[in-house]
């Protein structure tokens, strides 16, 4: 079973105001990234990265910024929040594709509304 | 570019009986990683299965078959005598091995009901 958390699970926020979506893995992977999904929809890939220090953007641009000072954390930061952020964040991590064939393990997700 | 292609957008099935998710995919590469995954109503991905694209033999788990055939680059995934807790969306995803860059792509889904 895989060891990935985020928090909060739920969070609603008015417009403009700064948050960060945390992400924690204990598995000690070296990959980790963030999708962006509507409920059931498709999955869009925004950010990820490969190792400490190491950050990409990923296929849909997102006004999202990430960080990787630590191995473990993966953070994801709004500096101003809007409408069109609400969704769901999916925060994932792997082992390269050598082991265990790149699987990306999920965290449960963050649903973020902002009014 | 890869590509992963699930033309079903939404199922509905009767309990017990069987359903077919339907898979198909494009890539370049002769080296390359499938996966399915599950998305029940609480939103968690749950990782299904992988299987790489040397290994065409065919797996069974439970309830759950996966038919993999590179003649028609498909990937499908059957669950026999269907659940009501079956009742998710499923996403087919590839991988390509590009080393140091391996990203996953991941379908667009479809949405599984399991009428009691």
């Amino acid at each position: 079973e895989a060891d990935i958390y985020q928090t909060p699970r739920y969070l609603v926020i008015g417009t403009g105001k700064k948050i960060t979506l945390e992400c924690s893995q204990t598995m000690g992977h070296d990959k980790m990234y963030w999708y962006q999904q509507d409920p059931g929809m498709e999955l869009h890939l925004i950010h990820y990265s490969y190792g400490v220090n190491s950050t990409e953007k990923g296929d849909l641009s997102s006004e999202s910024t990430v960080s990787r000072i630590r191995t473990e954390h993966f953070p994801l930061t709004l500096e101003s929040a809007r409408p069109s952020h609400t969704s769901q964040y999916l925060c994932a991590s792997s082992l390269p594709l050598g082991l265990a064939g790149g699987t990306l393990f999920f965290g449960p997700g963050t649903r973020l509304t902002v009014l | 570019a890869q590509k992963v292609t699930q033309a079903q957008t939404e199922i509905s099935v009767v309990e017990k009986e069987d359903v077919t998710l339907d898979c198909v995919y494009e890539t370049r590469d002769t080296t390359y990683y499938l996966f399915w995954y599950k998305q029940p109503p609480s939103g968690e991905l749950v990782f299904l299965i992988r299987r790489n694209s040397f290994d065409e033999q065919n797996e069974i788990s439970g309830r759950y078959s996966w038919n993999f055939q590179k003649s028609t680059s498909s990937f499908n995934f059957t669950i026999t005598a269907s659940q009501v807790v079956d009742s998710a969306v499923y996403f087919c995803a590839l991988s390509e091995v590009n080393f140091g860059n391996e990203k996953l792509t991941f379908g667009t889904g479809t949405r599984l009901t399991i009428i009691p």
